[in-house]
């Protein structure tokens, strides 16, 4: 089986614009969970989907948003980006839930410039 | 809030030895307690996934107790290697469903 996919690989934007990032999940996974990873505060559990609903959410402004498409493919928005948001941001998928093994995306990282 | 420490931060240590890494979070209603290791510049990648009935689970020369009266977690690694080397994170889910992680302990295993 493939494993978890993440495009782009790598964004640089300016402060103020918006970005949208993907995440394509393992065949047959249901449950898409994305996370931030920075130095200074590690990582940090964003949001979960579950058949195209948003199960959890993390302690992220509005400005984070995600969706998921009915073949459980992912994207999560960031708008008007600040110098902050610069991080590796990372997909992963299970099964049903994030109670399960989760079988993280290499990431995309996002530089604010 | 769920706080999750791991100790030590970094650790470098010669081809060979056994090694333990610790864990500890503050509110022992968990589900479950996960493994991860993390190559430079790269995702995660799951070792061990420990329910909150079970004690410990094993996977080749890694293995991982849970003891959540006391609120602690070890990651064991048997005869370590080289390869061994990267950042190892543990993430602990309780009754939010929300994962939350620790900082990681960095490993070095040097020839």
């Amino acid at each position: 089986k493939a494993g978890v996919t993440q495009t782009p690989r790598y964004l640089i934007k300016t402060r103020g614009q918006q970005v949208t990032l993907s995440c394509s999940p393992i065949s047959g996974h249901r449950s898409v969970s994305w996370y931030q990873q920075t130095p200074g505060q590690g990582l940090q559990f964003l949001f979960e989907y579950f058949s195209e609903t948003q199960r959890n959410k993390g302690n992220f402004p509005g400005r984070f948003s995600g969706r998921q498409f009915s073949n459980s493919r992912s994207e999560m928005n960031v708008s008007t980006l600040e110098l902050g948001d610069s991080a590796l941001y990372l997909c992963a998928s299970s099964p049903r839930d994030n109670q399960e093994t989760q079988y993280f995306g290499p990431g995309t990282r996002l530089l604010v410039l | 809030k769920q706080e999750v420490t791991q100790i030590p931060a970094a650790l470098s240590v010669p081809e060979g030895e056994n090694l333990v890494l610790n864990c500890s979070f503050t509110d022992s209603a968990i589900y479950n307690l996960q493994w991860f290791r993390q190559d430079p510049g790269k995702g995660l990648t799951s070792l061990l996934l420990i329910q909150s009935s079970q004690r410990e689970q094993t996977s080749g020369r890694l293995n991982a107790s849970l003891d959540k009266s006391s609120g602690r977690s070890t990651l064991y690694i048997a005869a370590s290697q080289p390869g061994d080397s990267a950042t190892y994170l543990c993430a602990v889910t309780g009754g939010s469903y929300i994962p939350t992680f620790g900082r990681g302990t960095s490993l070095i295993v040097h020839p």
